[in-house]
């Protein structure tokens, strides 16, 4: 079975450091890969995704997340994080195909530091 | 055009009691998925549908279950409640259901407690 692992339960950072939540996941294929971003008592949102092609992904809000298959890893990155960026952010993947049934890895709550 | 919505937002019920879930996918969209977030976890994938037939079901017991209707909306229901089905339960749609790539668009969610 998929599994994905983010190995930061909470990670602090100052505001304007950069920043790079790990995901590592467990699969014979290269899935589909996924970030999302959640704020309290909110839904999730989708930072930037993966399907295939170039291993550098950019997604919304400044974030930018690297395939790296040799590593099995997809780590999110922004090179200055700002204070509406404190969230719990969590990888997913999913079968190719079956995008609509994600495997979650169990998050990473950003704390922001003035 | 507004997202996908789900009622109620809120919810309290106690343990053996049956409770149903709902959720209004973004206009146009035909599949849903429903997962169960417990406080601190990630959320577990639970269902999805795609033209009113379950295309996927996770690891959750015969208490749960759910249905599309022709408008695409969904129900979400669980029967004899327990202590530990406490948790968001998160809606999310995407136009299709069968291969593409289209990513899910989640709900803000609706909070069940038991007592």
């Amino acid at each position: 079975a998929q599994s994905v692992t983010q190995p930061d339960i909470h990670i602090t950072v100052s505001e304007g450091a950069s920043l790079e939540l790990r995901c590592n996941y467990s699969y014979g294929a290269t899935p589909y890969l996924f970030w999302y971003v959640q704020s309290p008592g909110q839904g999730l949102q989708l930072l930037l995704k993966y399907f295939s092609g170039d291993t550098l992904v950019q997604g919304i809000k400044g974030f930018e997340a690297e395939f790296k298959r040799s590593q099995s890893s997809f780590n999110l990155r922004k090179p200055s994080v700002h204070w509406s960026d404190a969230a719990e952010y969590f990888c997913a993947v999913a079968l190719s195909g079956s995008a609509r049934q994600l495997t979650f890895g169990s998050g990473t709550q950003l704390t922001v530091l003035p | 055009d507004a997202g996908v919505t789900q009622s109620p937002t809120h919810l309290i019920k106690t343990r053996g009691q049956h409770v149903t879930l709902r959720c209004s996918p973004i206009s146009g969209h035909k599949s849903v998925s429903w997962y169960q977030q417990v406080l601190g976890q990630g959320p577990q994938f639970i269902f999805q549908y795609y033209e009113k037939e379950e295309r996927g079901r996770g690891n959750f017991p015969d208490r749960f279950s759910a249905r599309q209707f022709p408008n695409y909306s969904s129900e979400l229901n669980v029967n004899a409640l327990l202590l530990g089905d406490s948790a968001l339960y998160l809606c999310a749609s995407s136009f299709s259901g069968i291969g593409g790539n289209q990513p899910q668009h989640f709900g803000d969610g609706t909070r069940l407690s038991i007592l």
